[in-house]
């Protein structure tokens, strides 16, 4: 079955660190770029980082440029979010996405979907 | 930071046209922004509508259709249905990797 399922979120204090992980299965993982994606409780939808099928760019938003780092393991089809410095404001279901490119440039779109890993940062 | 601009909440009444925007906080969109559309409904994950534009995934219906409208993006819907009841997002390619998502509008057919 072609699925992302996430896991790795939970209840972290506010300066603390937490790491995500995307496991895919079913398509060839490193054909494609991915990113992850958040919706905070009752807001919309934000980016938060895309990485390359090489590793070989990423990008990131600046609400978590410096504190996040995301990256992939193609031998295990694995998908990662390093999250350091955690701030009550990053609280969100943290979604995985696959890009239709395998490059995070630009043009395509988002066609695969987690069901996501709820983070919530609070003291 | 730059932000993108959608309509907060729109209605529109079943089998009528309504035309959702996409704006930039400090200048035009353009196709180089490689304008995308999503529709998510509660409780489930985002449905890609529209991307670079205008070009409709497969198995997306033609009654939704994208373009740029002056110095916005837009999704237009034609002939709503009561399942078009729902949110959507569009999301602009800033250039380097960076994509950044709108508010988002919810839709309401009534």
């Amino acid at each position: 079955e072609v699925q992302l399922v996430e896991s790795g979120g939970g209840l972290v204090q506010p300066g603390r660190s937490l790491r995500l992980s995307c496991a895919a299965s079913g398509f060839t993982f490193d054909d494609y770029a991915m990113h992850w994606v958040r919706q905070g409780p009752g807001k919309g939808l934000e980016w938060v980082s895309g990485i390359d099928w090489n590793s070989g760019s990423t990008g990131y938003a600046d609400s978590v440029k410096g504190r996040f780092t995301i990256s992939r393991d193609n031998a295990k089809r694995t998908l990662h979010l390093q999250m350091n410095s955690l701030r009550p404001e990053d609280t969100a279901l943290y979604y995985c996405a696959r890009d239709v490119a395998a490059t995070i440039l630009g043009g395509w779109y988002l066609d695969l979907w987690g069901r996501g890993t709820l983070v919530s940062v609070s003291s | 930071q730059t932000v993108v601009t959608q309509e907060p909440s729109i209605s529109v009444s079943p089998g009528g046209t309504v035309t959702l925007t996409c704006g930039l906080s400090s200048g035009s969109v353009s196709s180089r922004h490689y304008p995308s559309w999503y529709q998510q409904t509660p409780g489930h994950a985002p449905r890609a509508l529209i991307y670079d534009t205008k070009t409709r995934p497969s198995g997306v219906p033609d009654r939704f259709s994208g373009s740029i409208f002056g110095n916005k993006a837009a999704l237009t819907i034609t002939g709503a249905q009561a399942d078009d009841d729902s949110d959507y997002y569009c999301v602009l390619c800033l250039g380097s990797g960076i994509w950044v998502f709108g508010g988002g509008t919810k839709l309401t057919v009534l």
